[in-house]
C-alpha cells in the first residue's frame, strides 16, 4: 500500500520567514495531493491540493511543488503569520481511490512573533 | 451552512462499555470516513462507506463497529474490545463524481477512559 512521509515533524520560524514542509509517497499510481491545516481541537482543513498533471500551484501565501518523478511533493508558504501556527498533513490518493487516502504525520508549525 | 457535526465533543468511557460517537452530514456527500488521530501518528482510517448499508474495514477496525441506514449519518461505535480508545476521532465526507476530491472533516470527539 501507499506510504507518506513527511518532514520535519516541528519547525518554529520568526514571522515573515518562509516556511517548507516535504512529503515523500511510495505509490506511482497517486495522482492526488492535498494538504490539510489543523488548528488545535479542529478537524483539518483542505488549504491547497495537487494533482498529478501539474507541477506547482500556488495560492496567495501558499504553494505546492510535486516532482513525479522523485515521488515527492512539498507546501511553501511565504510571509509566515503568527495564525499560520498549527499542524499541517499532507496525503496522497491514487486515481478513484476515495478510500484509500494516506496521510503523513504531521509537522507541526510554530511561527514566533 | 453545509458541514459535519460531530457530537459530542467530549466523551468519557467506563471499563466494559460501549460508546457512540455521532457524525452527521448535510454536504450531500456519499462517501463517509472514520478517523482516529493519537499524537504522532498521523489519522489511521477506521471504516469508510461509499453508500446507505455498506461500509468497509479500515487498517484500525477491531474494536470499532458502524452503521450507514441514511446517507446523512455514519455512527461510530467503540466497542469494549477497544482496549485503548483514548484519542481523537474525526469524521470526513466526500463526494463522489469520479475525480478524487479533498475530504471535509469535522471538529473531532475526544475520548478518555475513565
Amino acid at each position: 500500500g501507499e506510504n507518506v512521509e513527511q518532514h520535519p515533524s516541528t519547525l518554529s520560524v520568526q514571522e515573515g520567514d518562509s516556511a517548507v514542509i516535504k512529503c515523500t509517497y511510495s505509490d506511482s499510481a497517486s495522482n492526488y495531493f492535498p494538504w490539510y491545516k489543523q488548528e488545535l481541537g479542529k478537524g483539518p482543513q483542505l488549504i491547497i491540493d495537487i494533482r498529478s498533471n501539474v507541477g506547482e500551484k500556488k495560492d496567495q501565501r501558499i504553494a505546492v511543488t510535486l516532482n513525479k518523478t522523485a515521488k515527492h511533493f512539498s507546501l511553501h508558504i511565504t510571509e509566515t503569520q503568527p495564525e499560520d501556527s498549527a499542524v499541517y498533513f499532507c496525503a496522497a490518493s491514487p486515481p478513484g481511490g476515495y478510500q484509500k487516502v494516506t496521510f503523513g504525520i504531521g509537522t507541526k508549525l510554530q511561527v514566533i512573533p | 451552512d453545509g458541514g459535519i457535526t460531530q457530537s459530542p465533543k467530549y466523551l468519557f468511557r467506563k471499563e466494559g462499555q460501549n460508546v457512540t460517537l455521532s457524525c452527521e452530514q448535510n454536504l450531500n456527500h456519499d462517501a463517509m470516513y472514520w478517523y482516529r488521530q493519537d499524537p504522532g501518528q498521523g489519522l489511521r482510517l477506521i471504516y469508510y462507506s461509499q453508500i446507505v448499508n455498506d461500509f468497509q474495514k479500515g487498517d484500525i477496525a477491531e474494536g470499532y463497529s458502524v452503521s450507514r441506514e441514511k446517507k446523512e449519518s455514519f455512527p461510530l461505535t467503540v466497542t469494549s474490545a477497544q482496549k485503548n480508545p483514548t484519542a481523537f476521532y474525526l469524521c470526513a465526507s466526500t463526494p463522489l463524481d469520479g475525480v478524487n476530491q479533498p475530504q471535509h472533516f469535522g471538529d473531532g470527539t475526544r475520548l478518555s477512559i475513565l
